[in-house]
């Protein structure tokens, strides 16, 4: 079992550029969530779907974040433009049923 | 709102000590979930608790859930240094089906030889 793969691991770009970052969940799995992690704010949830379909996207910080999931395999997390203030770990969850969240290797993102 | 709270934040103990974190939260939820991260790594599940009352264990770690009082455990018997790392105790926000997760703001433990 491949696990859930995030790409790319580490992006740099400089502050107004546009970023996405991927994701591939686990097969089978039903539901993706998109977590960002900061040593200021710690692990805070920002989107998730359930059937490729978003449920709650309260978490999103602005209008700048955007995600979407095309079908059950992949999903994107996009920041246009990006800020300073965006540059953490930005990890990538999937699950089945209530059987726990399976996280990815996270993308480490860094605004210049 | 959903609030998390564990302590203790940060955790120094001896190898072959026991030690109790707890992981209190503020709204009525039956599923709660522990993970534990390496520094610089991803997050690993270690328990998922579905019940009040659910106790699991994976060798030196035991995590319990009482719903009524709001509160989860996770305990250390035996503490070996490999266990080191940083613990999270998280909560599904809403109740049925798959819902994101509320984390606490982690325990950083370190335990010395």
């Amino acid at each position: 079992d491949a696990g859930v793969i995030q790409s790319p691991r580490h992006e740099v770009t400089e502050m107004g550029q546009e970023v996405t970052l991927r994701c591939k969940p686990i097969s089978g799995h039903n539901s993706l969530f998109w977590y960002r992690q900061t040593m200021m704010r710690g692990l805070e949830l920002l989107i998730y779907f359930n059937n490729n379909v978003p449920i709650d996207d309260s978490g999103m910080p602005e209008d700048r974040f955007s995600a979407k999931m095309p079908n059950a395999s992949f999903s994107t997390l996009k920041i246009q433009p990006s800020e300073p203030r965006d540059s953490a770990v930005y990890f990538c969850a999937s699950s089945w049923a209530q059987l726990g969240q399976f996280f990815g290797p996270g993308t480490r993102l860094t605004v210049l | 709102e959903l609030k998390v709270e564990q302590n203790p934040l940060f955790l120094s103990m001896q190898e072959g000590k026991n030690y109790t974190i707890y992981c209190n939260y503020s709204t009525t939820s039956d599923r709660l979930y522990w993970y534990r991260q390496d520094p610089g790594k991803s997050l690993e599940s270690l328990f998922v608790l579905l019940s009040n009352g659910a106790v699991k264990q994976e060798g030196r770690l035991m995590a319990s859930l009482d719903t009524k009082a709001r509160l989860s455990t996770l305990h250390i018997t035996a503490a070996v240094h490999d266990l080191s790392a940083t613990y999270f105790c998280a909560v599904a926000t809403s109740g049925g089906g798959a819902d994101g997760l509320t984390f606490g703001k982690g325990t950083h433990l370190i335990i010395q030889p």
